[in-house]
């Protein structure tokens, strides 16, 4: 596609509840990362995609948190039990390079957890 | 650990105006990638300008442009003739020279009258 998709755009979960979100990067990127942005905060950094092999997730919150790129492309990221805290935007980006030159964003799934 | 400060959590500008936004960072890497995204209310972060840091030259892009200064540890970020489109929250982020995470400031909300 022509930009980073994701879906939805809101989502509202009832504390408890498991959701998934979804990313669907630019065809042909290599890399994706997830990021989470808490209100009036910057991004960080939750996980990293190589194509399907998953590098680095040292910034998942807890094991309630697990994403996965099974055949390298769409990533879908899972938060079962969700809690208040949780509630945020979460950002998908995707690279071509396997480098850092800055990556395209999508924009963002709003979670909302009551 | 890398951080980013962005010690102007607001800033104003009138039409036709300049603008500078400060960022400081910190880091014992020589090889790093600096960028400034701007994130409107639609939420998706938009790629602005990028500096590679063994560039001396400051990096341009049409009428934004940067004043990086690597000794310093600052990375600031200049608005030429800023128009009403370019109201939005903007973030400074850093990035290893690797396929590595990037880690952001806090933002400085830039304001535009007419």
């Amino acid at each position: 596609g022509a930009g980073v998709s994701q879906s939805p755009r809101y989502k509202v979960a009832k504390r408890g509840q498991d959701v998934a979100l979804r990313c669907d990067p630019i065809s042909g990127h290599v890399s994706l990362f997830w990021y989470q942005q808490a209100l009036g905060q910057g991004p960080e950094f939750l996980t990293y995609f190589q194509n399907e092999a998953q590098l680095d997730k040292s910034g998942l919150p807890s094991d309630r948190f697990f994403a996965e790129r099974p055949e390298g492309s769409v990533s879908t990221l899972k938060i079962q039990r969700t809690q208040q805290e949780d509630s945020a935007v979460y950002l998908c980006a995707s690279s071509p390079r396997r480098r850092n030159y800055g990556y395209t964003f999508g924009s963002g799934t709003r979670l909302t957890v009551v | 650990a890398q951080t980013v400060t962005q010690s102007q959590p607001e800033m104003s500008v009138q039409e036709a105006e300049t603008v500078t936004l400060s960022c400081t960072y910190d880091t014992s890497e020589s090889d790093y990638y600096l960028f400034w995204y701007k994130q409107p209310p639609s939420r998706q972060m938009i790629l602005v300008i990028r500096q590679e840091a063994y560039k001396q030259q400051n990096a341009t892009e049409n009428r934004f442009s940067v004043n990086f200064q690597k000794a310093a540890k600052s990375f600031s970020l200049k608005i030429s003739d800023s128009q009403l489109g370019d109201a939005a929250m903007y973030f400074c982020a850093y990035g290893n020279s690797g396929y590595s995470t990037l880690t952001f400031g806090k933002g400085t909300m830039l304001l535009v009258s007419p």
